[in-house]
């Protein structure tokens, strides 16, 4: 498995503004992919980060409110844009490639309180 | 869209005991994650299952899927109080986007000292 690393561990944030969290990978991976986790719920994707180009989103979730770069095999972010309580949840990127097998490895994870 | 459904919802055990867990899920797949995840953190990855297997054992965690009812179990033998988290399955998808995970509900598993 690989070293997953994200910044920042947790936040309290004020409605109306914006948080970038970051994800770290100490091996270059094909694919990175980012979770929403709401309190009490299951994680579901809210897009796959594609080095080079723009991220695909899925059903529910828009570039705007979710801006995602990956400018390398190594690197990506995810903005929360123009919050609000509702956002309020665990943000988790994951990756897959590792060693060319399909398991899917996470990292540790985002608290993000909007108040 | 598919979704893996884990039951029960919760259980509660006492030390040294096994749990079991099972996930049922609706279309074809090509291979079944199991995950855990203690207090709200970061998801630690625990066993993939091809479609093709039927049963993986890691540990003291043992792994079974039935691709013709759907399903699968996760068995921890003589659990751990640190065996205390929510388990969740995830299912690949065999058809269009390859490379989507998709999550069930989870189980919460508490074992008691």
């Amino acid at each position: 498995s690989a070293v997953i690393s994200q910044k920042p561990s947790r936040d309290i944030c004020q409605r109306g503004t914006s948080l970038t969290i970051q994800c770290q990978v100490d091996s270059q991976v094909t694919m990175m992919f980012w979770y929403r986790q709401q309190p009490g719920q299951s994680l579901t994707l809210i897009a796959t980060a594609n080095q080079g180009s723009e991220a695909t989103y899925e059903s529910g979730f828009v570039i705007d409110k979710f801006p995602i770069s990956r400018p390398n095999l190594t690197f990506s972010t995810l903005t929360v844009s123009n919050m609000s309580p509702e956002d309020s949840s665990i943000y988790l990127c994951s990756v897959e490639g590792l060693a060319g097998t399909d398991t899917q490895y996470f990292g540790p994870g985002t608290r993000l309180t909007v108040l | 869209s598919q979704q893996g459904e884990e039951d029960p919802q919760a259980l509660s055990i006492q030390e040294g005991e096994n749990a079991t867990m099972n996930c049922s899920y609706k279309t074809s797949i090509n291979n079944l994650q199991w995950y855990r995840q203690n207090s709200g953190r970061g998801l630690v990855h625990l066993i993939l299952i091809r479609s093709n297997e039927r049963e993986k054992h890691s540990g003291r965690l043992r792994v079974t899927l039935d691709t013709s009812k759907k399903s699968s179990s996760l068995l921890i033998t003589a659990s751990r109080a640190a065996d205390t988290a929510s388990y969740f399955c995830a299912t690949y998808d065999s058809g269009g986007s390859n490379y989507k995970l998709t999550f069930g509900k989870g189980t919460l598993l508490t074992v008691n000292p």
